[in-house]
């Protein structure tokens, strides 16, 4: 069974500046997805970014980008320029590549506040 | 907007009853994945449909059943109700290979 951990339950930072949430993860297999999405209160889950295991390269979209550490077994999010409207929880998610069979496994989540 | 809704948007059920709800998946999307979120809790799987058929289950008793329809659409069904399962009820769809997109959630009261 897989698990995933995010061990920053808060963060807060400046608008403007740029944070990082911590991801950790679990697993045996080696082929899988890592995601990051952001529930705002809205409560729609927003997928942020994707990246794909066998993938060295981090995966980047605008000012998001992530740290994959496959052998860390590690996953950060870097938040660049945040904005207000980046307030929101964010969860970390593990998929094993299984057609037709993919569930994701979440973290805790880290609730994250930009400050004015 | 993902193309993902869910009905009703909140619900208030009495302990011991049952409930349904429902989702209409986006466009081109065969999957269905149904998810649970407690308060202040990251989401837990429930189970999967794909083309009609359950396909895979997460550690949730029977009373939590689910049906997928020709047009893959799908509902999440609870019985017996017990005041644990408040929650947010989220819907995912998604297609071979591809990310999954979530509705707004429901979410459900018991008292």
């Amino acid at each position: 069974a897989q698990t995933v951990t995010q061990s920053q339950p808060e963060m807060s930072v400046q608008e403007a500046e740029t944070v990082t949430l911590s991801c950790t993860y679990d697993t045996s297999e080696n082929n899988y997805y890592l995601f990051w999405y952001k529930q705002p209160p809205s409560r729609q889950m927003i997928l942020v970014i994707r990246q794909e295991a066998y993938k060295q390269q981090n995966a980047t979209e605008n000012r998001f980008s992530v740290n994959f550490q496959k052998a860390a077994k590690s996953f950060s999010l870097k938040i660049s320029d945040s904005q207000l409207g980046d307030t929101a929880m964010y969860f970390c998610a593990f998929m094993k590549r299984d057609f037709g069979n993919e569930k994701l496994t979440f973290g805790t989540g880290t609730r994250l506040t930009i400050i004015p | 907007e993902t193309g993902v809704t869910q009905s009703p948007t909140h619900l208030i059920k009495t302990r011991g009853q049952q409930v349904t709800l429902r989702c209409s998946s986006q466009s081109g999307h065969n999957t269905v994945s149904w998810y649970q979120q407690a308060l202040g809790q990251g989401p837990q799987f429930i189970f999967q449909y794909y083309r009609e058929e359950e396909n895979g289950r997460g550690n949730f008793p029977p009373r939590f059943s689910g049906l997928q329809f020709p047009n893959y659409s799908s509902e999440l069904n609870v019985n017996a109700l017990e005041l644990d399962d408040s929650a947010l009820y989220l819907c995912a769809s998604s297609a071979r290979d591809t990310e999954a997109f979530f509705g707004q959630g429901t979410r459900l009261t018991v008292v």
